[in-house]
């Protein structure tokens, strides 16, 4: 089962910022934390990871609390192609770990005119 | 940007044929997925492929499906007798290494009648 909590749906205004929250309370110290999205049945769509320090890339930016059990997922200026499920991954990062992930619900993400 | 393909993108077979589902990962890729997503349900992992090997699968991954990457570039599942509950998406994935985030095709709808 997935080891993070996050809310079912979320709205946010166009042009805003999306703030995804996701509640990871049990994570281990060589767990990472992933974030990916889905976008109307296409693939999921790789967007960012970190263990713990916070992490910008061109399309979004990672927040994690210092006690790692909870992070945050910011895109900065929200569009309407932003609309998807976004789903927060935790999983180890070590030599015997092959990558998989294991998805849980993710958070609906309507971003609205 | 490259790109996973996976071809068809809509297979329709009947109950207890074998069908084969392709995939082209990424070219300098090394580390190979299959994902399923039923729909209206979760993303699940299948199964991880590294160094012509399954390194990893799931409880889904019987004797009922098999992966082969047959000359270098291809990467396939082959799901033999196919049961109506097969019905579902699915993904294929690659990555250059397993701690980083991978690229999702966008998938093959298979659907058993």
């Amino acid at each position: 089962d997935a080891k993070t909590t996050q809310p079912p749906s979320m709205d946010c205004a166009e042009g805003r910022a999306a703030n995804l929250p996701c509640n990871h309370s049990t994570i281990s110290g060589n767990e990472y934390v992933y974030w990916y999205r889905q976008i109307h049945s296409q693939g999921p769509q790789y967007i960012i990871h970190g263990l713990k320090n916070n992490e910008t890339n061109e399309m979004a930016s990672l927040i994690i609390t210092e006690d790692r059990k909870s992070s945050t997922l910011i895109l900065p200026h929200a569009t309407l192609r932003d609309t998807a499920v976004y789903y927060c991954i935790v999983r180890p990062n070590y030599g015997g770990s092959q990558g998989n992930l294991i998805f849980g619900k993710g958070t609906k993400l309507s971003v609205k005119p | 940007e490259p790109e996973v393909t996976q071809t068809p993108s809509h297979q329709v077979t009947q109950m207890g044929q074998e069908v084969i589902l392709r995939c082209v990962p990424i070219s300098n890729h090394l580390y190979f997925y299959w994902y399923r997503q039923i729909l209206g349900q979760k993303v699940e992992f299948l199964v991880s492929f590294y160094n012509n090997e399954i390194s990893e699968k799931s409880e889904i991954f019987d004797d009922q499906f098999s992966v082969e990457r047959p000359d270098g570039s291809n990467f396939t599942l082959k799901i033999r007798s196919t049961k109506l509950e097969d019905s579902a998406m699915y993904f294929c994935a690659s990555g250059q290494s397993p701690f980083n985030g991978y690229t999702f095709g966008s998938g093959t709808r298979l659907t058993v009648v």
